[in-house]
């Protein structure tokens, strides 16, 4: 199995900060990495795929990089919607696999 | 809009089956560019990928779940369902039902989620 590891496991940020968030497959995966968002009682929401490919309606504040086995989420701007939790996925070969999680907390 | 519903027991006993549906509306279950997804999170835990169908049938399920996953579906209903058996406390999850693109590897539509709790 392809083992996604998150980094940090948690941020505190404040309004307007960069944020980046890291994900590292134990093997690689080309760019076959998709990123979500979850909020406390919700289903997880689809950000990226595919690596950098942004789904629609999704703000061009968050953007997605890398490729092999290390990749980045990056809000360039944090606004207050976005605190919440984000996962990676990959894609590249069964089973499915996703990372940790990392939540981004108010600061 | 496609939209995904997750129905079944919310409380499942040690040792029993447990049994979701997932009601596919607002598209057909019969897209060739498509699957069907379930997976799960353990309160305050990460997803896990249980597995995936076709509408023809075949299936992909995580090896971790050591053969205790049965996925079907039926398509006349617009439906596939999910059955685990020899269930502990360890099943304890919300389980969610999404679609999965084939080609691009992601899941882009999600059911509300179904919490279940396997207790006695």
């Amino acid at each position: 199995d392809i083992q996604m590891t998150q980094s940090p496991s948690s941020v505190s940020a404040s309004v307007g900060d960069r944020v980046t968030i890291t994900c590292r497959a134990s093997q690689g995966i080309a760019s076959w990495l998709a990123w979500y968002q979850q909020k406390p009682g919700n289903a997880p929401k689809l950000l990226i795929y595919t690596t950098s490919s942004l789904q629609t309606g999704v703000p061009s504040r968050f953007s997605g990089s890398g490729s092999g086995t290390d990749f980045t989420l990056t809000i360039s701007s944090l606004q207050p919607e976005d605190f919440a939790t984000y996962h990676c996925q990959q894609s590249k070969s069964f089973p499915l696999t996703f990372g940790g999680g990392t939540t981004v907390e108010i600061k | 809009q496609l939209q995904l519903q997750e129905s079944g027991p919310g409380l499942v006993k040690p040792s029993e089956t447990l049994s979701l549906t997932c009601t596919v509306s607002g598209g057909s279950i019969s897209s060739t560019s498509s699957s069907w997804a379930w997976i799960r999170q353990p309160p305050g835990k990460d997803l896990e990928w249980i597995g995936n169908i076709y509408y023809s049938g075949s299936t992909n399920d995580n090896p971790s779940l050591k053969s205790r996953v049965t996925i079907f579906v039926d398509t006349s209903k617009n439906q596939f369902s999910l059955k685990l058996s020899s269930v502990t406390a360890a099943d304890t999850a919300i389980y969610y039902c999404a679609r999965y693109s084939r080609s691009l590897g992601y899941f882009d539509y999600w059911g509300q989620g179904t919490l279940v709790t396997v207790s006695s």
